[in-house]
């Protein structure tokens, strides 16, 4: 099952930052923390991970608590191109592997 | 670099024949894995291999198979195919497969079963 919880959707408008929120409560102190996007059933877009500290990249920036129970994926200057569904993931210490949850459905608006 | 590159896109079968996914990783990547995406179960793992060897495997039926090749090319065959098993079958590449080792993902391969 997945170790993540996210809302199913969320409305941002367009060049506003998009804050989208993970919680994993039951993350140990080894896994990571992942973010992917999947636009149209596409295969799914890597954005960026971290494991206890805050990570940007050209894309985006991932904000993680100090007890790693929740992170925040933050797109800075969101366009119509970033709708998508974003998936947040912790990646498994016993097996390395992504274990995906239903992601949150993202929809920017003009 | 190139991506990860998935043959054939599109597929349709009829149940009860087999059928052989092709995904070519990133140069210099070594590890494979595999994903199921259909609309009522998400993306699910398959398995995962890693210099020719099988490392992982998920919670599928043995009528899903694979094997990697000596280029870290890989395939995935599925026999006795039934309905449930149209989806979107997903591979994706890493250097070594370890746990901050980034999954860069194909396009897919969408396999319809009639």
């Amino acid at each position: 099952d997945a170790k993540t919880t996210q809302p199913p959707s969320m409305d941002c408008a367009e060049g506003r930052a998009a804050n989208l929120p993970c919680n994993h409560s039951t993350i140990s102190g080894n896994e990571y923390v992942y973010w992917y996007r999947q636009i149209h059933s596409q295969g799914p877009q890597y954005i960026i991970h971290g494991l206890k500290n805050n990570e940007t990249n050209e894309m985006a920036s991932l904000i993680i608590t100090e007890d790693r129970k929740s992170s925040t994926l933050i797109l800075p200057h969101a366009t119509l191109r970033d709708t998508a569904v974003y998936y947040c993931i912790v990646r498994v210490s016993s097996n390395y592997q992504l274990i995906w949850g239903a992601g949150t459905k993202l929809i920017i608006k003009p | 670099k190139a991506g990860v590159t998935q043959t054939p896109r599109y597929l349709i079968k009829t149940r009860g024949q087999q059928v052989t996914l092709s995904c070519s990783p990133i140069s210099g990547h070594r590890s494979v894995s595999w994903y199921q995406q259909t609309p009522g179960q998400g993306l699910q793992f398959l398995f995962e291999y890693f210099s020719e060897t099988q490392r992982n495997k998920g919670n599928f039926p043995g009528r899903f198979s694979g094997r990697q090749f000596s280029n870290s090319r890989s395939e995935m065959n599925v026999s006795t195919l039934e309905l449930g098993d149209s989806a979107l079958y997903l591979c994706a590449s890493s250097i070594t497969g370890g746990i901050a080792d980034t999954q860069y993902f194909g396009p897919g391969t969408r396999l319809t079963v009639l």
